[in-house]
């Protein structure tokens, strides 16, 4: 069965420092991945998007971006946080085409201090 | 702008009564609809999907949807106190084939022994 691993479970971060958040899926090939923003009071916004290696979509210009090098990881990154940063972060996966459930990780909680 | 509407709540049943929660969704195109259970502090977890006009039971969980209406539902039937959670409502536009899932802000349900 498929499973994601999303880490760290909650990081403390200044203002201005940058953010690497990784997240891999096992027991699937050539899973869609996303990563998804839910901040306090607001519904899940999605970030960023992959449907394969290399392929990024971004849905939110902003001063954070996604990579994945591998068919099974995503990454999101940022070289200087914000303060509007903090919030849920979430790694979800897919398969199939657009319409097919997404499967979500546990997440990491960001604190931008 | 897509938009889904949920009533916040929170919707409060005794336990073993029906809840039902409701959603609504502005994007006629929309094809494929999702409910997500979310505890406090927890990431989203996947309940049911429903892709066609009526209902979908599964064990507890009846999904029903109305495209003419641009309405979709969740029955919990025989409700548990280990229901009491926050209830995401999704939807796709497969017609354009977006990946991108709007999201409800949510209905908190308290399930009241």
């Amino acid at each position: 069965s498929q499973t994601i691993h999303q880490w760290p479970a909650t990081l403390v971060q200044p203002v201005g420092s940058p953010l690497s958040l990784e997240c891999t899926v096992e027991g699937t090939s050539n899973p869609n991945l996303y990563w998804y923003r839910q901040a306090a009071g607001r519904g899940l916004q999605l970030l960023f998007y992959s449907v394969g290696i290399g392929q990024i979509s971004s849905e939110v210009p902003q001063n954070l971006s996604a990579s994945r090098p591998q068919d099974r990881q995503f990454i999101l990154s940022s070289k200087k946080l914000l303060l509007s940063d903090s919030g849920f972060y979430l790694c979800a996966w897919s398969v199939g085409g657009a319409d097919q459930p997404q499967h979500f990780g546990d997440g990491t909680r960001l604190s931008i201090l | 702008q897509k938009e889904v509407e949920q009533n916040s709540g929170p919707l409060s049943v005794p336990e073993g009564a029906i809840a039902s929660l409701n959603c609504t969704y502005s994007d006629r195109g929309s094809q494929s609809f999702f409910w997500y259970r979310q505890y406090s502090g927890k990431s989203p977890e996947l309940i049911m999907f429903i892709y066609s006009n009526g209902d979908k039971e599964d064990g507890r969980f009846t999904a029903q949807l109305n495209k003419a209406s641009q309405y979709v539902s969740l029955l919990i039937r025989d409700s548990q106190p280990s229901d009491s959670a926050t209830y995401l409502c999704a939807v796709n536009d497969r017609g354009a084939g977006s990946y991108q899932l709007t999201f409800g802000k949510g209905t908190k349900l308290s399930v009241i022994p």
